[in-house]
């Protein structure tokens, strides 16, 4: 089975401080994605990653940065973290050639920024 | 640019009756279409997906879905619901110009009654 896991279910911080959020899958794929979950919202895409070091900016990159140092994990960066950005954060990664496949989902990290 | 809508919020359904997600995209190009389930604080999950041949898809947990492609769209369908099945679906699309484009829905809360 597919696996993706994020490093945290929840988290809390503050506004201002600067937040990780983890994701690592083991299967492989080139493609990565951060998207945000919001009622009534569905998902929004911030970023992706077709490849290690490469990142695409999504719907939504405004007040986020991501890494890929190594093809099976994808970083989510808030450099400065503010009140609108409490959400919950899902990742997900699929391979397929040029990603016309599945998306395979991480169980989410619920974020609140006070 | 490709968008999805999912013209219930919420679906409210008594156990064992049948039950019909609505879905519907607009998109310039061929397209993939994809529905999901959400279960409560959990990650998505595949249900089923359209990439080619039959209109007619299956996936798990009984659901099934159709391709309409002159009504674009991609209702998703189960004869008989079980209380297990209280989620929220949602409906993707991705085309064939950049599949990594998945645009998701805002989401269907179905509700199963006992």
């Amino acid at each position: 089975d597919v696996k993706v896991t994020q490093s945290s279910r929840y988290l809390v911080k503050r506004t201002g401080e600067k937040v990780f959020l983890e994701c690592v899958q083991d299967m492989d794929h080139e493609n990565m994605f951060w998207y945000r979950q919001d009622p009534g919202l569905g998902l929004r895409l911030i970023y992706f990653s077709y490849d290690v070091k490469m990142k695409e900016k999504g719907d939504i990159p405004e007040g986020y940065s991501v890494s890929r140092e190594k093809k099976e994990r994808f970083s989510l960066i808030l450099e400065s973290a503010s009140t609108n950005q409490t959400s919950m954060y899902l990742c997900a990664s699929g391979s397929g050639l040029g990603g016309i496949d599945t998306q395979y989902f991480g169980p989410g990290t619920r974020l609140t920024v006070l | 640019a490709q968008s999805v809508t999912q013209l219930d919020s919420q679906v409210p359904v008594f156990e064992e009756a049948p039950v019909e997600l609505r879905c519907n995209y607009s998109s310039s190009v061929s397209v993939y279409l994809f529905w999901y389930v959400q279960y409560p604080n959990q990650g998505l999950q595949l249900l089923l997906k359209y990439l080619s041949g039959s209109t007619l898809v299956k996936g798990i947990n009984g659901f099934e879905a159709e391709f309409n492609k002159s009504q674009t769209s991609f209702h998703l369908r189960k004869p008989s619901v079980h209380i297990s099945d209280t989620a929220e679906y949602f409906c993707a699309v991705s085309d064939s110009n950049y599949g990594q484009n998945f645009v998701f829905g805002p989401g269907t809360r179905l509700s199963v009654l006992p």
